[in-house]
């Protein structure tokens, strides 16, 4: 029973356009939402972070959106960089802990 | 961000043999420790949560006794894979934090390939 979901596996996007990638999520009690990005062989990087007490937060480039209602979020990446191209991974956790479960990933292809 | 080490980046071994993966927080004291897998194509797995100290709290269908985790120290966490088989190969990651509710930091992982 997957708690976290990317239904997407993968996007691509033109450079410069704005990058949007959803993750949904099944359990309410999970209250802290966090947006990694990973290289191949490599550990994830975090992006971004959102309280449930929150419905946006926004840093340089990157902006996370949480729908509690429909127990969604999304990353928005604007503009898209090349650079960017990554498989983007969501994540949730109770109490805001660490102990985190993954969605499935998206890869991100963002084309100059 | 603070920085985590894992060791090694690779390693290739043969069928039935351990291998011993270390995770390091080097610039400040992890108190807890997670171990992540992930299968190709597939999303990161938690294995378990060890605490500096006490036994490791493993996740629903992971092996204890074929994945040891130990975390003597505030600095260092490792987790042997005894009795390695094929299907065991996999990426695996570590995080660290300070404690469980601040910021884990995550390991550069480890590509094990049992042949």
């Amino acid at each position: 029973d997957q708690q976290v979901k990317q239904n997407s596996p993968s996007l691509s996007v033109q450079e410069g356009r704005i990058s949007i990638l959803n993750c949904d999520y099944t359990n309410s009690m999970f209250d802290y939402f966090l947006w990694y990005k990973k290289y191949p062989a490599e550990g994830p990087t975090f992006l971004i972070s959102i309280s449930s007490i929150k419905d946006k937060n926004e840093d340089g480039r990157f902006t996370v959106f949480l729908n509690k209602s429909a127990k969604h979020l999304s990353l928005h990446i604007v503009p898209s960089q090349p650079g960017d191209s990554a498989v983007y991974f969501c994540a949730a956790s109770f109490n805001a802990g660490n102990m985190l479960t993954f969605g499935g990933g998206t890869r991100l292809m963002v084309k100059p | 961000g603070a920085v985590v080490s894992q060791h090694p980046s690779w390693v290739i071994c043969k069928s039935g043999t351990s291998v011993k993966i270390e995770c390091r927080s080097l610039d400040f004291q992890a108190t807890t420790m997670f171990w992540y897998r992930q299968f190709p194509k597939q999303s990161l797995m938690l294995m378990a949560t060890s605490n500096e100290g006490s036994k490791a709290t493993y996740e629903q269908g992971v092996e204890k006794d074929k994945f040891l985790i130990n975390h003597a120290s505030l600095t260092l966490s490792t987790l042997t894979v005894t009795s390695a088989h094929p299907e065991d190969s996999s990426f695996y990651i570590c995080s660290a934090s300070r404690d469980m509710n601040t910021e884990a930091f995550f390991g550069q992982g480890t590509r094990l390939t049992v042949v």
